[in-house]
């Protein structure tokens, strides 16, 4: 069956410190992929998606992902992390394309937690 | 633009009862509306997917005569959870798509619904 893996289930640091959480999934054909990051209390919000194209994808709050096909991967990153992205991140990908019945698989999340 | 509501946000209810909780997306017709449940320390679950105007298609282990949804219009969907048991304590969150000018994959996510069954 598909699924999509976050390695990191809980992750610590310090304010200024660069971030990279994992994510992978186990699909062969084309996929979307997805970046979501949920703040204590608040719902789901997209940080950064992709379809196609560069795999280099910028995001908002200064997040930054990186397709790899070849290893099935879309790794979260960010330079320099502050207290205001502790929070918990999930990675999602729809299987199949752009049309169609369509459905997010959702990886498990990871918590970060940045000290101040 | 893309927002989308659910109420309550938050439900206590007695073991028995039924609770329905309302999703609406706000500012755009959604082709399509997902409902999914959210464990403490989990992953989002996908329970159903459900297009206006035709019945839900639930996911494989979801009971579709425990948690009811109706798609009644593009705007609106039902999730109603009935004979309400601690165990089906979570909290539910929806989802809306088919946002003209997105990707028909892209969804929106409410705020979730916590629900606590006494």
């Amino acid at each position: 069956a598909q699924s999509v893996s976050q390695h990191n289930h809980h992750v610590i640091l310090s304010e200024a410190a660069s971030l990279e959480l994992g994510c992978n999934y186990s699909y062969g054909g084309t996929v979307n992929l997805f970046w979501y990051v949920q703040y204590p209390g608040q719902h789901l919000q997209l940080l950064l998606k992709y379809f196609s194209g560069d795999p280099l994808v910028k995001g908002i709050k200064g997040f930054e992902a990186e397709f790899i096909k070849s290893k099935f991967s879309f790794n979260l990153r960010k330079p320099s992390v502050q207290w205001s992205d502790t929070a918990e991140y999930f990675c999602a990908v729809i299987l199949g394309g752009s049309s169609g019945t369509y459905k997010y698989i959702f990886g498990t999340g990871t918590r970060l937690k940045v000290l101040a | 633009g893309a927002v989308v509501s659910q109420h309550p946000s938050r439900v206590i209810c007695k073991s028995g009862t039924s609770v329905k909780i309302e999703c609406r997306s706000l500012d755009f017709q959604a082709t399509t509306m997902f409902w999914y449940r959210q464990f403490p320390k989990k992953s989002l679950m996908l329970m159903a997917t459900s297009n206006e105007g035709s019945k839900a298609t639930y996911e494989q282990g979801v009971e579709k005569d425990k948690f009811l949804i109706n798609h009644a219009s593009l705007t609106l969907s039902t999730l109603t959870v009935t004979s309400a048991h601690p165990e089906d304590s979570s909290f539910y969150i929806c989802s809306a798509g088919g946002l003209a000018g997105t990707s028909y994959n892209e969804q929106f996510f409410g705020p979730g619904t916590r629900l606590t069954v006494l």
